[in-house]
C-alpha cells in the first residue's frame, strides 16, 4: 500500500491564482480530511469527508473547496489564492469517521502565495 | 480560544531520562490521539485513547476523562525520540482539534 499520497510537495502561487492539491489513499478508508499547519498554531481542520459524495466544513473552510467523487481521492481547491493561505497542508484518512480509528497522514504540501 | 493546551512547549532532555508531556482539553470528547511529527515534517499516529492507559514499547499514554487531561510518557529517552508531539481530540462527531505541539530534543 502507498498509504496517503499528496501532490505536489511544494508549490508557489501568485495572489489570485487557483490550484488543486491532490490527495489519494489506497486503504479503502471512508474518512478523509484536509488540515493546514501554521507556525505557532496547531493543525486546523479545513474540510472533511465521511464517504464518497459527502463533504463538510471544518474550522477554517473559507477560500477552499473540496469534492469526494470516489473513495480514494479527496482534492482540495484553492479558488483565488491569498497570502494568508501560505501554509503547509496535510491530508489524512482513517478507516471510519468518529475518531476511534488511527489517522494516516500524507507527507504534506508546502504552499507559498506571493 | 484553544480547545487543547499542551505543556511544555519545548523540552530538552538527556538521553535515558523519563519524559512527560501533558495535554489538557476543554471540550467533551469521544477520543484523544497522540501524534508524532518528525523533523522532516511527516506525521504518524502513536496512540488513540478513550479511557485508561496504553503502552507501546517505551511510550505510555494515559487519559483521565473526569479531569480532561492526558499524558504521554517516554521511558529511557533516546535521540531518535526527538520530534514534535501533538495531542488531538475529537469532539462533536468528526471535528478534530489539535494542540500546538511539544518540541522534544533528546541530547546524547
Amino acid at each position: 500500500n502507498a498509504g496517503v499520497t499528496q501532490t505536489p510537495k511544494f508549490q508557489v502561487l501568485k495572489t489570485g491564482q487557483s490550484m488543486t492539491l491532490q490527495c489519494a489513499q489506497d486503504m479503502n478508508h471512508e474518512y478523509m480530511s484536509w488540515y493546514r499547519q501554521d507556525p505557532g498554531m496547531g493543525l486546523r481542520l479545513i474540510h472533511y469527508s465521511v464517504g464518497a459524495g459527502i463533504t463538510d466544513q471544518g474550522e477554517v473552510p473559507n477560500g477552499y473547496n473540496v469534492s469526494r467523487s470516489t473513495t480514494e481521492d479527496f482534492p482540495l481547491r484553492l479558488l483565488s489564492a491569498a497570502p494568508s493561505q501560505t501554509s503547509v497542508y496535510f491530508c489524512a484518512s482513517s478507516l471510519l469517521a468518529g475518531g476511534y480509528n488511527e489517522q494516516f497522514f500524507g507527507p504534506g504540501t508546502r504552499l507559498t502565495v506571493l | 480560544k484553544n480547545e487543547v493546551e499542551q505543556s511544555p512547549q519545548n523540552l530538552t532532555a538527556q538521553e535515558g531520562e523519563f519524559i512527560t508531556i501533558n495535554c489538557s482539553y476543554s471540550v467533551g470528547i469521544s477520543a484523544l490521539h497522540w501524534l508524532q511529527q518528525h523533523p522532516g515534517g511527516g506525521i504518524v499516529s502513536l496512540f488513540m485513547l478513550s479511557s485508561g492507559k496504553k503502552k507501546h514499547g517505551r511510550l505510555i499514554a494515559t487519559i483521565n476523562i473526569q479531569e480532561k487531561h492526558s499524558s504521554l510518557h517516554i521511558t529511557a529517552s533516546h535521540p531518535r525520540d526527538s520530534a514534535v508531539y501533538i495531542c488531538a481530540v475529537i469532539s462533536g462527531g468528526n471535528q478534530f482539534y489539535f494542540g500546538t505541539g511539544t518540541s522534544l530534543t533528546v541530547i546524547p
